[in-house]
Order: C-alpha cells, then sequence, then structure tokens
C-alpha cells in the first residue's frame, strides 16, 4: 500500500514532554500538510511543504510546534513543553503537483497529554 | 475571514433514502471543491472532487457546484447504514488553502 503512512498512532504522555510525530507522504506527492483536530470540528491548518520548502505556517501555530521535511521525502512535527491543550488528533495528508489536486490524509496520531 | 459551512446535524435518514447535505463558501475565488467523509476515530476519506458548475456523478454520490450561489451539495442515494459518518467539506480558495467545514454528522437508520 503506498499511501500516507503516520507514526505512532497514538501517544501519551506527561505535561511538559516533547513529542515528535513522523510523516511518510505518498511517495509521488510532492506537496505535504500537517493539521489538528479535534472533536466536532473541522482539519485545522498547521503547516504546508512543497517538497523540503515550508511555505506555509498557520498564524495560530505556538513557537512550541515546529516541523521539519528536510529530503522533501517523510516529514517531522514537533511539540515541546507539550500543553493539556495540545490534546488532538494530528493529521498529515499529501498532494500531487498541482495545488488544485485533493489531500490525501494518513490514518493519524492521537496525542494525549495527562 | 474564509468561511466554510455546514450544518453540523445530525441528520437522519431512513436506510434506502436519499442523504442531502449542504455546504456553502464566502471566498468567490474559490475553484476546487471537495466532500470528505470521516468514521468517527478515523482520518478524513476523500469521496468526492468537483470543479465546474453542474452536477457530477459517482456511484451512488452526486457532487453538485453552483459557483454564483457558492454553494456545493452531496447527494448520497439508497443510504446505507455503512455511510454514517461525518461529512467534511472542503473549499481551496484563490490561495490554494483548503479551508474545512467542521462537518455535518449523517446517521442513517435501518
Amino acid at each position: 500500500d503506498t499511501g500516507v503512512s503516520q507514526d505512532p498512532r497514538h501517544k501519551i504522555t506527561k505535561r511538559g514532554q516533547n513529542v515528535t510525530f513522523r510523516c511518510d507522504p505518498i511517495s509521488e506527492h510532492n506537496r505535504l500538510y500537517w493539521y489538528r483536530q479535534t472533536l466536532g470540528q473541522g482539519p485545522e491548518f498547521l503547516t504546508y511543504f512543497q517538497n523540503e520548502a515550508q511555505l506555509e505556517k498557520s498564524r495560530l501555530l505556538s513557537d512550541r510546534f515546529s516541523a521539519e521535511r528536510p529530503k522533501g521525502s517523510f516529514s517531522t512535527l514537533e511539540i515541546q513543553r507539550t500543553e493539556q491543550g495540545d490534546s488532538a488528533m494530528y493529521l498529515c495528508a499529501s498532494g500531487g503537483d498541482r495545488s488544485n489536486q485533493p489531500q490525501h490524509f494518513g490514518d493519524g496520531t492521537r496525542l494525549s497529554i495527562l | 475571514q474564509k468561511e466554510v459551512e455546514q450544518n453540523s446535524g445530525p441528520l437522519s435518514v431512513p436506510e434506502g433514502a436519499i442523504a442531502s447535505l449542504n455546504c456553502t463558501y464566502s471566498d468567490r475565488g474559490s475553484q476546487s471543491f471537495f466532500w470528505y467523509r470521516q468514521y468517527s476515530g478515523k482520518s478524513p476519506e476523500l469521496i468526492m472532487s468537483i470543479y465546474s458548475n453542474g452536477d457530477k456523478e459517482d456511484g451512488r454520490f452526486t457532487a453538485q457546484l453552483n459557483k454564483a450561489s457558492q454553494y456545493v451539495s452531496l447527494l448520497i442515494r439508497d443510504s446505507q447504514p455503512s455511510d454514517s459518518a461525518t461529512y467534511l467539506c472542503a473549499v481551496m480558495d484563490s490561495n490554494y488553502q483548503l479551508i474545512w467545514g467542521a462537518g455535518t454528522k449523517l446517521i442513517i437508520k435501518p
């Protein structure tokens, strides 16, 4: 299967700890997105990569959040000094060359902050 | 503030009937429109894309787009219990940014 892959599926950690999530996009896709979703809401945009370049980052995104896509393939999302409010589903999506093409999602990483 | 509006529901439809889901958007420059299905605890799954005014059919699903009214809808014919899910409308704005609705919860009653 060559769909979007995310790891881990679940992460439980104590407040104040750092966490890192990984996303492997569909291999031929050069666009990669990170979203956060809480119950009853649509996905909230966090950041976007075109190949290795981070082209957009949400103004709502705290400085505790950072994302990388070093070689234009997989991406990581790190949250430093986690807070209760960071508990959510973190979704990664990838899309093809054309900007108007749809995005395809991985299974997500569910983060729970104790 | 660019917005996509959906009725949160739940929308309850008898099995075998047509389910009609609606979405309005604020950015007139939007060109691409998507419907995603999301089961509880799972990630969104793309079910339909539509780019031009009119209807687009795929199996039991029909997407309808009216850019003049800034309105996009999804019809599900012969609704099945497995169609019970939250349906998310996503609109790509003039900056190629996806703007998401909060979703409509659909319940198909056997």
